[in-house]
């Protein structure tokens, strides 16, 4: 299975809305998580299985879909949300295999 | 707080075998939902998920490096391991443990550790 994620980047000024994309090669019905990786730090757990939000998540951060198109929606940019986030999926062999990634940068 | 720390050498000679230690603090991992994974980065690029191993002792790991790789589990001492055979320069990276409940997805990671492979 491919996770592909688009776009590759995604610029964009704070209070703005970012939609990012997730698209799988085959149906991972809701089983699909989000992480948002910010320079020299570990991945952060965002959404799992589609679109229920981690513990501390802030509820600007919110994601939709299933089978094989997934969208991770920012509401509204805060500084801190310029990062790296990848998808990740756990329901077809193999599972655990991440998207390549988008990153938000400040426009 | 669920902590995990990464542990292990910092460089491995080519053809070696590299080996981390994952040691989990401040909570329980008796439950029968944890997975323990392993994933990896190398300088400037995206995550690779390398395997995991799950409560019941069974693993999966990425096709790509099944051939090379055991990831086992201590649960007596919380830790979980990885073992990485016949390395080469492709397998420089930061590598990053991480704990999911109830499912791979992680809930808990470590901060990374930087393992470099060369002569």
């Amino acid at each position: 299975i491919v996770l592909t994620q688009s776009p590759a980047t995604l610029s964009l000024s704070p209070g703005e809305r970012a939609t990012l994309s997730c698209r799988a090669s085959e149906s991972v019905s809701s089983y699909l998580a989000w992480y948002q990786q910010k320079p020299g730090q570990a991945p952060r757990l965002l959404i799992f299985d589609a679109s229920n939000r981690a513990t501390g998540i802030p509820a600007r951060f919110s994601g939709s879909g299933s089978g094989t198109d997934f969208t991770l929606t920012i509401s509204s940019l805060e500084p801190e949300d310029f990062a790296v986030y990848y998808c990740q999926q756990r329901s077809n062999w193999p599972p655990g295999i991440f998207g390549g990634g988008t990153k938000v940068e400040i426009k | 707080q669920v902590q995990l720390q990464e542990s292990g050498p910092g460089l491995v000679k080519p053809s070696e075998t590299l080996s981390l230690t994952c040691t989990v603090t401040g909570g329980s991992v008796n439950s029968g939902s944890y997975h323990w994974s392993w994933i990896r980065q190398p300088p400037g690029k995206g995550l690779e998920w390398i395997g995991y191993i799950n409560y019941s002792g069974n693993t999966n790991y990425n096709p790509s490096l099944k051939s090379r790789v055991t990831i086992s589990v201590n649960m007596s001492k919380k830790q979980f391991s990885l073992m990485l055979n016949s390395v080469t320069a492709a397998d420089t990276a930061v590598y990053y443990c991480a704990m999911g409940l109830p499912t791979l997805f992680g809930n808990y990671w470590g901060q990374g550790t930087l393992v470099t492979v060369s002569s």
